[in-house]
């Protein structure tokens, strides 16, 4: 069995200051994890993903996420926050047969204030 | 670019009429997948399609049906549509097996159920 959870709902945060979005898994397996943004009114794009290389991993619009096996985390970050980054943003968990896609954590919901 | 297009962004249906939600991707993608997503609940997965006229549950099938009839098209149906399926509807497809594969999105079709 896996499951995910990402232990704030809301974070709110000034425009040039750093993002931390904070995600837990769990996983049976040795996991695939990844990180989905969200937009308003548009579907999932993929930020970034590990699948077991660098446990650093660097993804688009300059967001990264470290891999911690020992604290079973997957937080993502962001050294600088930009009005575009606000958006919803879903860490998600993998098996690595995929076989039942993905499981969704439920969410945390950026707002970057001016 | 991989294209997936859900053709109803926005519908309002009465309790008992029956819904089509069609989903088109033109990436030649084995795997389909359609998701419900609610405010604080995450995506949760309704039903997949491997191949043409394949179909698998996902963790939510109760109320739903699915159609793959060709690769390209993957159809969510609700025969008797009830308040509670008041949702955002997400379509995803993806290329081969494994855990690691990105899931393409689209933007969603929101239904409102009177």
């Amino acid at each position: 069995a896996q499951s995910v959870t990402q232990l704030d709902s809301h974070v709110s945060v000034s425009e040039g200051t750093p993002v931390l979005l904070r995600c837990n898994y769990s996983s049976s397996y040795s996991p695939s994890l990844f990180w989905y943004v969200q937009h308003p009114n548009k579907g999932l794009q993929l930020l970034l993903k590990y699948t077991s290389a660098a446990t650093l991993v660097k993804g688009i619009n300059g967001f990264e996420a470290e891999f911690k096996k020992s604290e079973t985390s997957f937080h993502l970050t962001k050294p600088s926050a930009h009005m575009s980054d606000a958006a919803e943003y879903f860490c998600v968990v993998s098996d690595r047969t995929g076989r039942r896609a993905l499981t969704f954590g439920s969410g945390t919901r950026l707002q970057v204030q001016p | 670019d991989v294209k997936v297009t859900q053709s109803s962004r926005y519908l309002v249906k009465r309790t008992g009429e029956k819904v089509f939600l069609e989903c088109v991707q033109d990436m030649d993608h084995e795997n389909m997948f359609w998701y419900r997503q609610d405010p604080g609940l995450g995506l949760r997965l309704i039903y997949f399609s491997y191949d043409v006229k394949m179909k698998e549950k996902g963790d939510i099938p109760e109320g739903y049906s699915v159609s793959r009839e060709k690769k390209e098209r993957f159809s969510l149906i609700l025969e008797s549509a009830s308040t509670n399926q008041t949702s955002m509807y997400l379509c995803a497809s993806t290329r081969g097996q494994g855990g690691h594969r990105e899931l393409f999105f689209g933007e969603g079709s929101r239904l409102t159920v009177l």
